[in-house]
């Protein structure tokens, strides 16, 4: 199985902060990344995929970059309602699998 | 815009065998692949599996034993079996579609927590 490296586990920023997230893979997945924002007692959402498209309706203050191993994401400018759980997912090989998560809090 | 509705039985005792369906509304079934993934409380996200465009099923390997996934193009349903259960397989359980020819989870249902306890 392909891991997934996701990093900060936790990350605290104020209102207005850029903020990045960074996920690792074990093995080369060329730019099959999604990320997903998951807040409590809800289901994940999609925000962006094939590492670098975002999703339908998402805010364009959400992105993505990244290839092969390396993969980034940002939130240019934090919003209170940006406040959830991230994960990345690769779904370039079979079983897919997820990063353990970024908790995201406001300072 | 689609809906996924899901639905199923919440507490089983172990040996047990979990089934939960989800339901497509308002969208189109043909074409797409239908996936599940679980979530322990507390805990980060686990793919279980799908059947894909092509009519094919694929199972993560820590579950193909006990894992069936299986779709109702007439009804718009598709469901998740797993067999023999134990206190690890709880956990909130989601539905998920991919677009046709796409790889990412777009749409999902609401989750089923699911628990075995005895």
């Amino acid at each position: 199985d392909i891991q997934m490296t996701q990093s900060p586990s936790s990350l605290s920023a104020s209102v207005g902060d850029r903020v990045t997230i960074t996920c690792q893979a074990s093995q080369d997945i060329t730019n099959y990344l999604n990320w997903y924002q998951q807040k409590p007692g809800k289901a994940p959402k999609l925000l962006i995929y094939d590492a670098s498209s975002l999703d339908t309706g998402v805010p364009s203050r959400f992105s993505g970059s990244g290839s092969r191993t390396d993969f980034t994401f940002t939130i240019s400018s934090l919003q209170p309602e940006d406040i959830a759980t991230y994960y990345c997912q690769q779904s370039g090989n079979l079983p897919y699998t997820f990063g353990q998560g970024t908790k995201l809090e406001i300072k | 815009q689609v809906q996924l509705q899901q639905w199923g039985a919440g507490l089983l005792k172990p040996s047990e065998t979990l089934s939960l369906t989800c339901a497509v509304d308002g969208g189109s079934f043909n074409g797409y692949s239908w996936s599940w993934i679980r979530q322990p409380p507390g805990k980060g996200l686990e793919w279980i599996g799908e059947r894909n465009h092509s009519g094919f099923s694929n199972y993560n390997p820590s579950l193909k034993s006990r894992v069936t996934i299986s779709v109702d193009t007439s009804k718009k349903l598709f469901s998740l079996n797993l067999n023999s259960v134990t206190a690890a397989d709880t956990a909130v359980y989601y539905c998920a579609r991919t677009p046709p020819w796409e790889q990412q989870l777009a749409s999902w249902g609401q989750g089923t927590l699911v628990t075995v306890s005895s």
